[in-house]
């Protein structure tokens, strides 16, 4: 079964500093990967996915996140934080269902961004 | 807008009682899932429907179950078996086959007094 391990529960960055939230999945074949930006009370936002090819994967709000095999993480990055960037953030990998067909995300526990003015 | 439908935003039951939670999306997607969040959990899955009158069990099905009566909607009924049912419950869909992105509605936050 895959899993996900978000390793910083709580992160805080002051504006303008340079941002990178920490990915790691076990996974036993490629992985589909994706990061979502989750508001207060709100649902979930995709910000990028990795399917395949490029491993440098650019989203939305200026993120991207770097598949990196070798070390099974994909870790998310920003070079320059915006206060609007406070959210919780959650990684997922997806896997198809063994029985039955289906396609299941596995979601990471999350990581609370914090920006300081 | 296309999108998906969370109603309603906040709900609040008696213990014992069950309470349905609804879902609607208009994206003409055919897979539908819900997910449960708790805090420091993440989101774990419930159930999930590729097509109509189809549904699996997810990581946490037991007290809920779901129907699949029509392809825009996929309601959830928390039931009196599930022994914590408080909780920040949210609805996603897909595109039918691969690993497509889920979109996410806004959620519902079901309060068990």
């Amino acid at each position: 079964a895959q899993s996900v391990t978000q390793p910083d529960i709580h992160i805080t960055v002051s504006e303008g500093a340079s941002l990178e939230l920490r990915c790691n999945y076990s996974y036993g074949a490629t992985p589909y990967l994706f990061w979502y930006v989750q508001s207060p009370g709100q649902g979930l936002q995709l910000l990028l996915k990795y399917f395949s090819g490029d491993t440098l994967v650019q989203g939305i709000k200026g993120f991207e996140a770097e598949f990196k095999r070798s070390q099974s993480s994909f870790n998310l990055r920003k070079p320059s934080v915006h206060w609007s960037d406070a959210a919780e953030y959650f990684c997922a990998v997806g896997a198809r269902g063994v029985t039955g067909g289906g396609n299941k995300l596995t979601f990471g526990t999350g990581t609370q961004l914090k920006v300081e003015l | 807008d296309g999108g998906i439908t969370q109603s309603p935003k906040y709900l609040f039951r008696k213990e014992g009682q069950n309470v349905t939670l609804s879902c609607e999306q208009n994206l003409n997607h055919d897979a539908m899932y819900w997910y449960r969040q708790d805090p420091g959990q993440g989101l774990r899955l419930i159930y999930y429907s590729q097509i109509v009158n189809d549904f699996q069990k997810g990581d946490i099905a037991e007290g809920y179950s779901v129907s699949r009566e029509k392809k825009e909607s996929f309601p959830l009924t928390v039931t009196s078996a599930q022994k914590n049912p408080t909780a920040f419950y949210l609805c996603a869909s897909s595109i039918l086959g691969g690993l497509d992105t889920q979109y996410f509605g806004p959620g519902t936050r079901l309060t068990v007094l």
